[in-house]
């Protein structure tokens, strides 16, 4: 079955870069998701990946594929206070079904 | 990107009471989906739709109902609630666009239930 595994906890100095790591079980995997999570608020899409690339880069965030490796990780460059939040990994299959498995997310805190 | 809208934001209940979680959107998405998320911010599926007078349960068991009468609305009603349901209500949609889009989910505020 389809499992999406990521670290709980990552915590960096402010300015510094952070890296999100997650690892997908399912090679089906045709899109690959990255949310934000902020206190009390709903999932706010940062980024996605389609699986025949490598790389995707948007303004501070590098979303870096390894399709042999089924890992994921998502870059955060010059981490800021305001990229405190919890940060969600998900993958989607394509095809007939609409459904992502999303990690259990992975909680950044950026300390000054 | 999909404006969604959840009411109540939050809601504190005693037990027996029978609630409705409201979630609207703007962008005619056909899918829309409920979410639970438990204390340690995983997600559980509870019910889906992918168009009108369609709806489906998730993979978590619930003793919630839904309806999806028009394209925009999927209410959440809990006929009794229990201390048990306290959890955070997260509402999302999808499009019926092609390529990414089709499989890309939206998300709304989220509704906080205390019940007690």
């Amino acid at each position: 079955g389809e499992d999406v595994e990521q670290s709980l906890f990552l915590s960096v100095r402010e300015g510094d870069s952070s890296v999100i790591n997650c690892t997908y079980t399912d090679s089906s995997s045709t899109y690959l998701y990255w949310y934000k999570q902020e206190p009390g608020a709903g999932l706010q899409l940062l980024t996605y990946i389609f699986s025949n690339m490598d790389m995707k880069q948007d303004q501070r965030l590098t979303v870096l594929l390894n399709k042999k490796d089924k890992h994921l990780s998502l870059r955060i460059a010059d981490t800021q206070t305001g990229d405190s939040a919890i940060y969600f990994c998900a993958e989607s299959m394509g095809g007939g079904s609409y459904i992502p498995t999303f990690g259990r997310g992975t909680s950044l805190i950026v300390h000054p | 990107e999909a404006d969604i809208y959840q009411t109540p934001r939050y809601l504190v209940i005693g037990t027996g009471k029978k609630i409705t979680l409201e979630c609207s959107q703007t962008m005619g998405h056909d899918k829309m989906y409920w979410y639970q998320q438990d204390p340690g911010m995983e997600l559980h599926l509870i019910h889906y739709s992918y168009g009108v007078n369609s709806t489906e349960k998730g993979d978590l068991s619930s003793e919630s109902t839904v309806s999806r009468i028009r394209t925009e609305h999927f209410p959440l009603t809990l006929e009794s609630a229990r201390p048990s349901h306290t959890s955070q209500y997260l509402c999302a949609s999808g499009s019926a666009l092609s390529g990414a889009a089709r499989y890309t989910q939206y998300f709304g505020p989220g509704t906080r239930l205390t019940v007690l």
